[in-house]
């Protein structure tokens, strides 16, 4: 079965500088791997995917994520922080050859930027 | 159409009620999700079709809870008997059959009392 583990439950960084939220994933087969953004009272975006190819990915509003297979990682990184990036920001993954198009989430990380 | 449409955005049942929770997906998206999710909490996977038929109802928590979607386009999730710890935030979403990223809709927040 796949799991997604978000360490962290605040992230707290100062505006203009760089991000990070971390994110680990389990899975038996080959994983799909997804980033989702939460704002407050509003539904799930979503941001990038990794689904093979470029261990870099980059998506929307200037976010990016680096998959590393040997680590089971997929960290969330973005240069250069904003206060509108303030939010709730989920990890999810799918088990490609054994779960089908089931997607397992993270219990999010709670992004605050102050400026 | 445009976006993954839920309805109601709000509901309040009394204990013991059935509801039913719609869901419209993006036109052409063969793939149809609904999650669960606990106020400040990830997405808890529930089920998913492709087309009309049911994939995965693995994280259907009992049998007071079930979906549908008949002619793979329009999707209902019920819940019988409704009981307080229901309570939560219902989210549907969709996706094209090649697994892309989902289209959220807006949720229904079931509230039992």
């Amino acid at each position: 079965a796949q799991s997604v583990a978000q360490p962290e439950d605040q992230v707290n960084v100062a505006e203009g500088n760089p991000l990070t939220v971390k994110c680990t994933y389990s899975v038996s087969g080959n994983p799909y791997l997804f980033w989702y953004v939460q704002y407050p009272n509003r539904g799930l975006q979503f941001l990038l995917k990794y689904i093979t190819g470029d261990n870099l990915v980059k998506g929307s509003y200037g976010f990016e994520a680096e998959f590393n297979k040997s680590q089971t990682s997929f960290h969330l990184k973005k240069p250069s922080a904003l206060v509108s990036d303030s939010a709730l920001y989920f990890c999810a993954v799918r088990d490609y050859n054994t779960g089908g198009f089931k997607t397992i989430f993270g219990a999010g990380t709670r992004l605050f930027v102050k400026a | 159409g445009a976006g993954v449409s839920q309805s109601p955005r709000y509901k309040v049942t009394k204990r013991g009620q059935d509801v039913a929770l719609r869901c419209d997906p993006i036109s052409g998206h063969v793939s149809l999700y609904w999650y669960r999710q606990a106020l400040g909490q990830g997405p808890e996977f529930l089920t998913y079709f492709n087309y009309e038929a049911q994939q995965d109802k693995s994280g259907l928590p009992n049998d007071r809870f079930s979906a549908e979607r008949p002619e793979g386009s329009i999707s209902t999730l019920t819940i019988q008997r409704t009981e307080q710890r229901d309570s939560a935030m219902y989210r549907c979403a969709s996706s094209s059959l090649t697994g892309d990223g989902y289209t959220f809709g807006s949720g229904t927040r079931l509230t039992v009392v």
